[in-house]
């Protein structure tokens, strides 16, 4: 069994749906959570960051962390055209620096 | 700040060359990471430096591999000789570590590989 697992997708939506992307995973000592997304022959870039539990919100992203069930969720309101791309979840210990990725969800965002 | 810069951004080679990719990472980073991304195994850590210095190279597949940080602003990561199955998008990636904390990465734009 992977550490982090993740749905590969694709995941298709109708512009200004509610997108809900999860991850699971198995370390309990995980305690930073971070999604990150990826377009298409571009480099991944951060998203949200998040410690421990509870729901971080920034603009139309929402981050959510449940320890107790071990899942993470990254919930997209409005979803746009422009949301279309793969979204990664990542993980890790305090003082760890080696993040545990998970494989990536493709959205595709249709006008 | 221009971000993690990488170079170069895609490399057709043959089979048995020797292959080096560069890359700058933001200033101020004291840590720097090489990944290495696939349709089939995603994202794979493959060495990081802490200061310059290697930390985990566990990740290196085998000796074909090198990687070096001469100084705090440059790594380069070297395949000799390279292989059709090191065909992948190379990723370098920076971030300043504080102990006990979280590690945020900054990703380059890639090198893509494409051994023949």
């Amino acid at each position: 069994q992977k550490e982090v697992e993740q749905d590969p997708g694709p995941l298709s939506v109708p512009e200004g749906a509610i997108v809900s992307l999860n991850c699971t995973y198995s370390n309990s000592a995980f305690q930073y959570f971070m999604w990150y997304r990826q377009y298409s022959r571009k480099g991944p870039e951060l998203l949200m960051y998040t410690y421990s539990s509870g729901n971080k919100e920034d603009g139309r992203f929402t981050a959510q962390v449940d320890k107790s069930s071990k899942y993470i969720s990254l919930f997209i309101r409005d979803s746009q055209p422009s949301d279309s791309a793969t979204y990664l979840c990542a993980m890790s210990p305090p003082g760890f620096q080696k993040l545990v990725f998970g494989t990536g969800t493709r959205l595709l965002v249709s006008p | 700040d221009a971000g993690v810069i990488q170079s170069p951004r895609h490399e057709v080679t043959e089979m048995g060359q020797e292959v080096t990719l560069r890359c700058k990472p933001i200033s101020g980073h004291n840590s720097l990471f090489w990944y290495r991304q696939t349709m089939m195994r995603g994202l794979e850590l493959l060495i990081y430096f802490n200061n310059n210095v290697p930390i985990d190279d566990s990740g290196m597949p085998e000796d074909r591999f090198s990687a070096k940080m001469p100084n705090a602003s440059f790594s380069t990561l070297k395949i000799q000789p390279s292989e059709p199955r090191d065909s992948a998008v190379y990723f370098c990636a920076s971030s300043f570590i504080r102990t006990g904390g979280g590690n945020v990465l900054t990703f380059g734009a890639g090198s893509r590989l494409t051994v023949l």
